[in-house]
């Protein structure tokens, strides 16, 4: 059974650092390019960051660059995402999910809720 | 970035019977759409790819078409379970967007 957990979320204050962790099991992990997708109230379903099978590209939306960072660790066979930074609007559930370079996003994660408040 | 106008926002149909959903690109993407079901509390699963194609283990109830600009989701006839939100989401161009969704309500 495929499975992709994700792992980390929670409440922090804006300015704080959450590090966010996606470990599978039952998936071709090294084969794939993986993703960080998050559901947030304003902006609905919104692609994160991209990284490549072995890490060597990675791929961000504008309004995370610099301040976020996606890893894997292909021996854990796990995804990470390193939030920095933190703003309100970046208040969601964020998820994990396979492939989403030249493929749709697939598998997907239960997701993990992360609160940026003071 | 492309944009991806779904329609309608919110659609309530009965059991067995078809439902419709629009997906409109603000530039051509040929035909790299998808569809997403994203059912109450759970997280989205991926349902047609390329337009027209059903992911493993959907049902064939579900089918996609069209390209360029203009898709279509059908439901060729409502069961329960297919109460949820349903994305489309073009991957031809960077970044990777999706739409707004539509709600489909089961009477």
């Amino acid at each position: 059974e495929v499975q992709l957990v994700e792992s980390g979320g929670g409440l922090v204050q804006p300015g704080g650092s959450l590090r966010l962790s996606c470990a599978t099991s039952g998936f071709p992990f090294r084969n794939h390019w993986m993703s960080w997708v998050r559901q947030t109230p304003v902006k609905g379903l919104e692609w994160v960051a991209t990284i490549k099978e072995d890490g060597s590209m990675k791929n961000y939306v504008d309004s995370v660059k610099g301040r976020f960072t996606i890893s894997r660790d292909n021996s854990k066979n796990s995804l990470y995402l390193q939030m920095n930074s933190l703003r309100l609007d970046d208040t969601g559930i964020y998820y994990c999910a396979g492939d989403g370079s030249n493929s749709p996003f697939d598998p997907w994660g239960q997701g993990t809720l992360v609160t940026v408040s003071s | 970035e492309v944009v991806l106008t779904q329609s309608p926002a919110t659609l309530s149909l009965s059991p067995g019977e078809r439902a419709t959903l629009s997906c409109r690109a603000s530039q051509s993407i040929s035909t790299y759409l998808a569809w997403y079901q994203q059912r109450p509390g759970q997280a989205p699963r991926l349902l047609i790819y390329d337009a027209s194609n059903r992911a493993t283990g959907i049902p064939a109830r579900f089918s996609g078409s069209g390209s360029e600009t203009d898709f279509t989701l059908t439901i060729s006839s409502l069961e329960p379970e297919d109460l949820a939100v349903y994305y489309c989401q073009q991957r031809i161009r960077w970044p990777p967007t999706f739409g707004q969704g539509t709600r489909l309500e089961i009477k």
